[in-house]
């Protein structure tokens, strides 16, 4: 049973505007939540994080979004640009020491 | 920078063979993680260890092992490779302690089993 949910697989956004990614969790003791950012062939890469002692973490163009009560959060990507376009990641910190992945959302920007 | 690397990019074996996955961290982090990538399915976590000689089982451990006799390699074993287990690999290190830490990953080897 998956923890960690996107539940799109795919997104299609056009350049400039604003790319919303949505990823769900079901552990309440999660307690520090990731995005990355994979290219085909390529590890992923750290996007932006956030602790759930905050509902908000604003890093240039990407801002993550926490609801608690919820168990959702969100990427904003604002502007969307071309070399956007790849799988994001969600994850969460699991207290055993380990990361938990959802399945990834698609993204592709189109010019 | 943090660098992980993993010693192959793309491997190609027969149904049967044992299979090393070589993973070195340079940053000095007790975690190593090794995950594979399957279309739909994301990152699953195969196994993960918090220190040399240590290992834990993750969510698909099954047909594989590891060993850590170094703290900056963690290798990954297949011991009897089989279709079933074609996927993208990807090693992972992190420093230890939660809720301000992010994991680092390699560039990934793309493992096809004929």
């Amino acid at each position: 049973d998956q923890q960690v949910k996107q539940n799109s697989p795919s997104l299609s956004v056009q350049e400039g505007r604003i790319s919303i990614l949505n990823c769900d969790y079901t552990n309440s003791m999660f307690d520090y939540f990731l995005w990355y950012k994979k290219y085909p062939a390529e590890g992923p890469t750290f996007l932006i994080s956030i602790s759930s002692i905050k509902d908000k973490n604003e890093d240039g163009r990407f801002t993550v979004f926490l609801n608690k009560s919820a168990k959702h959060l969100s990427l904003h990507i604002v502007p969307s640009q071309p070399g956007d376009s790849a799988v994001y990641f969600c994850a969460a910190y699991n207290y055993g020491q380990n990361f938990v992945f959802g399945p990834g959302t698609r993204l592709s920007v189109l010019p | 920078d943090v660098k992980v690397t993993q010693s192959s990019r793309y491997l190609v074996k027969r149904t049967g063979e044992k299979v090393f996955l070589e993973c070195v961290q340079d940053m000095d982090h007790e975690n190593m993680f090794w995950y594979r990538q399957d279309p739909g399915l994301g990152l699953r976590l195969i196994y993960f260890s918090y220190d040399v000689k240590m290992k834990e089982k993750g969510d698909i451990p099954e047909g594989y092992s590891v060993s850590r006799e170094k703290k900056e390699r963690f290798s990954l074993i297949l011991e009897s490779a089989s279709t079933n287990q074609t996927s993208m690999y990807l090693c992972a290190s992190s420093p230890p302690g939660g809720g301000s830490t992010e994991a680092f990953f390699g560039q990934g080897t793309r493992l096809t089993v004929v």
